[in-house]
């Protein structure tokens, strides 16, 4: 069984489009993540939703836009898609308390031409 | 902002030698978790070991351990009898606040036969 899912792992679009990644767990966590993986491989946090709730909101652009519709889903909506918004999108849960890490997604390979 | 700095960007090793990677962090935490990820050319994140910062002892998992030095704010990864399925990029990470995760910029291992 998978324990954080997520989809589609490949996704190529035009510039302008607007497109969504999706994420479940299965897990019982109750805090789930959204993280950016660069061209270079440095990951950096963007949203963080704990039963619902948004407790993290990094700097990014308004194009971006997280949904939970429970604390077991969490989705991922771009807007407008730019060249620059090219990169792996990790969605992942823990639990509230970091304690043991968190589990990741296997990534969506986001490509803007 | 929380800080992890891996300093070493690709190493190689032969198949069943020992490598070790170094991670120093910086925290103002007083109780802390510290984690090495792996991710290999499959992309997924898989968690290595984890170390709690209020335990002394050094995390050990099968062929992984840790040398944790709290006062020097270093936490490297010990990596023994390397296996071909050990080549992969290598992620530090020290939670802070309290479920974030900061990362490091990853040091790529290569296992050689």
């Amino acid at each position: 069984d998978t324990a954080v899912s997520q989809t589609p792992k490949y996704l190529v679009t035009q510039m302008g489009n607007d497109k969504s990644i999706k994420c479940e767990q299965n897990l019982g966590h109750d805090t789930m993540y959204w993280y950016k993986q660069d061209s270079k491989k440095f990951l950096k946090i963007m949203f963080s939703y704990n039963n619902k709730e948004l407790i993290i909101n990094e700097t990014v652009p308004n194009r971006f836009s997280p949904k939970s519709p429970d604390k077991a889903h969490l989705n991922l909506h771009i807007n407008s898609l730019e060249l620059g918004d090219s990169a792996v999108y990790f969605c992942a849960s823990s639990l509230r308390r970091v304690v043991y890490g968190y589990t990741f997604g296997s990534g969506t390979r986001l490509t803007v031409v | 902002a929380q800080t992890v700095t891996q300093s070493q960007p690709e190493m190689s090793v032969q198949e069943a030698e020992t490598v070790t990677l170094s991670c120093t962090y910086d925290t103002s935490e007083n109780n802390y978790y510290l984690f090495w990820y792996k991710q290999p050319p499959s992309r997924q994140m898989i968690l290595v070991i984890r170390q709690e910062a209020y335990k002394q002892q050094n995390a050990t998992e099968n062929r992984f351990s840790v040398n944790f030095q709290k006062a020097a704010k270093s936490f490297s990864l010990k990596i023994s009898d390397s296996q071909l399925g050990d080549t992969a990029m290598y992620f530090c990470a020290c939670h802070y606040g309290n479920n974030r995760l900061a990362f490091g910029k990853g040091n790529q291992v290569v296992v050689i036969p």
